[in-house]
């Protein structure tokens, strides 16, 4: 069964910062990977999707790493502002036929100015 | 494009309504999913559907909860006689013709509480 974990539940940095959030999954058959963002009583804003034979995505200041041996990935943010507060979110498709996502429970990011 | 619509956007019932939660899933897009987010939980999925049939309903309760979504209109999840574990914030996405590229879009979601 398909686990996805994300660390650290809740991480504070000062603006300016560059951080990395993880996560993994317990099975590396994966699809792909999708990162999301979920603002406080807000819905889910897509960021960065990586297919399972990709090893990177990049937009903007985000950079989504993908290692599907090591059963990780990473979403790197470049020069934080207060504004990227909020909990990102990581998903795991696990084939092909329109299954669903499965989600960790997220890292809530604080970017105080 | 509106994107994927979810409403209400806040629902109140007492224990034993009906809760009745629609998503109109972004124009083009044939596959709805619906997920539930418990308090401090991630999100669970709970049941795929594609126009008039649902593909996956693994992971709804067995008893009291529905989903359809009709040839025409939006996609409906059902809960009959809510209980206040049934409080939580209910969200639908929606895709094209799944692909390896293909992004899910969610909606807002609708908060549920049972009083």
């Amino acid at each position: 069964k398909q686990e996805v974990t994300q660390i650290p539940a809740a991480l504070s940095v000062p603006e300016g910062e560059n951080l990395v959030l993880n996560c993994s999954f317990t099975d590396s058959a994966i699809y792909n990977l999708q990162w999301f963002r979920q603002d406080p009583g807000k819905g889910l804003t897509s960021l960065l999707l990586i297919q399972s034979s990709q090893r990177e995505q990049t937009s903007g200041r985000l950079n989504a790493s993908l290692d599907k041996s090591s059963g990780r990935s990473t979403l790197y943010i470049a020069a934080s502002q207060p504004g990227d507060s909020a909990t990102y979110l990581c998903a795991v498709k696990v084939d092909q036929a329109g299954t669903a996502l499965i989600f960790g429970k997220g890292t809530t990011l604080s970017v105080s100015s | 494009n509106a994107g994927v619509m979810q409403n209400p956007r806040h629902l109140v019932r007492r224990r034993g309504q009906e809760a009745r939660l629609r998503c109109s899933p972004m124009k083009g897009h044939s596959h709805v999913y619906w997920y539930r987010q418990l308090p401090e939980e991630g999100l669970k999925f709970m049941v795929y559907l594609q126009k008039e049939n649902i593909i996956d309903e693994s992971g709804m309760p067995k008893e009291r909860f529905s989903a359809e979504f009709p040839k025409e209109g939006p996609s409906i999840l059902r809960i009959q006689q809510v209980v206040r574990g049934d409080s939580a914030a209910y969200f639908c996405a929606s895709s094209p013709v799944p692909g390896q590229n293909t992004e899910a879009f969610f909606g807002q979601g609708t908060r549920l509480t049972v009083v």
